[in-house]
């Protein structure tokens, strides 16, 4: 799904930089997720904002910082991560939370060295 | 937590072949969508459909929610199809976080 547009398409960093992962959407929709993708697994969620607002963290450790500062975007900010959080970072939008359909971004690639 | 089931975990098919794929879920759900993941990693939207049948090209799927599965079929497979295929859903009373089966992964030789 193009509509999803994420920035950057890959991700090289250290274990002591900091970095953001962006994501817009133009369709008007008030939910945007953040999933994570391990190599040949299924993707994972990390965080559901609803209306701006976030209302899912799935326990995720606190160098992962989420924010939401339009409807628009979504970023996460990254810092002091480790290797095991090289993966596929994926976000996705919809119009609620209430069932409706979830279109996905091309994700990032992160790679931790 | 909802369980969600795929089945088979891998298909190897000839080109022009035809396949069906499962999806079984354990709960009611709100909201159910089958994707293609392919090589490069881009999870493409095939179909929303929490119940009954649709159908889009040489790709068509139905759900039976009352006995909580879901089917993809596949035609005349290309090796274009080639790639990942995940079924997801949003379980009534989540907010929204889909969970995800573990896939079929679809190999499709000319």
């Amino acid at each position: 799904d193009t509509e999803v547009t994420q920035t950057p398409k890959h991700l090289v960093m250290g274990m002591t930089n900091k970095k953001s992962l962006k994501c817009e959407q133009h369709m008007g929709h008030r939910a945007m997720y953040w999933y994570k993708q391990k190599a040949k697994k299924p993707p994972e969620l990390m965080f559901v904002y609803s209306y701006e607002k976030l209302s899912i963290n799935e326990s995720v450790p606190s160098r992962f910082s989420p924010e939401c500062p339009n409807s628009s975007l979504l970023n996460l900010h990254l810092h002091a991560l480790q290797p095991e959080d090289s993966a596929l970072y994926l976000c996705a939008s919809s119009q609620g939370v209430a069932g409706q359909p979830q279109h996905f971004g091309d994700g990032t690639r992160l790679s931790i060295l | 937590g909802i369980q969600v089931e795929q089945s088979p975990p891998d298909l190897i098919l000839q080109e022009g072949a035809n396949s069906t794929l499962r999806c079984n879920f354990s709960d009611s759900v709100n909201n159910l969508q089958w994707f293609h993941q392919n090589p490069w990693g881009q999870l493409i939207n095939l179909f929303y459909i929490p119940s009954g049948t649709k159908q889009n090209g040489r790709l068509s799927a139905t759900t039976v929610a009352t006995e909580r599965y879901s089917l993809l079929y596949i035609s005349s497979s290309q090796t274009t199809d080639s790639g990942v295929y995940f079924c997801a859903v949003v379980y009534g009373g989540s907010q929204g976080n889909l969970i995800f089966g573990k896939g079929t992964k679809l190999s499709v030789k000319p």
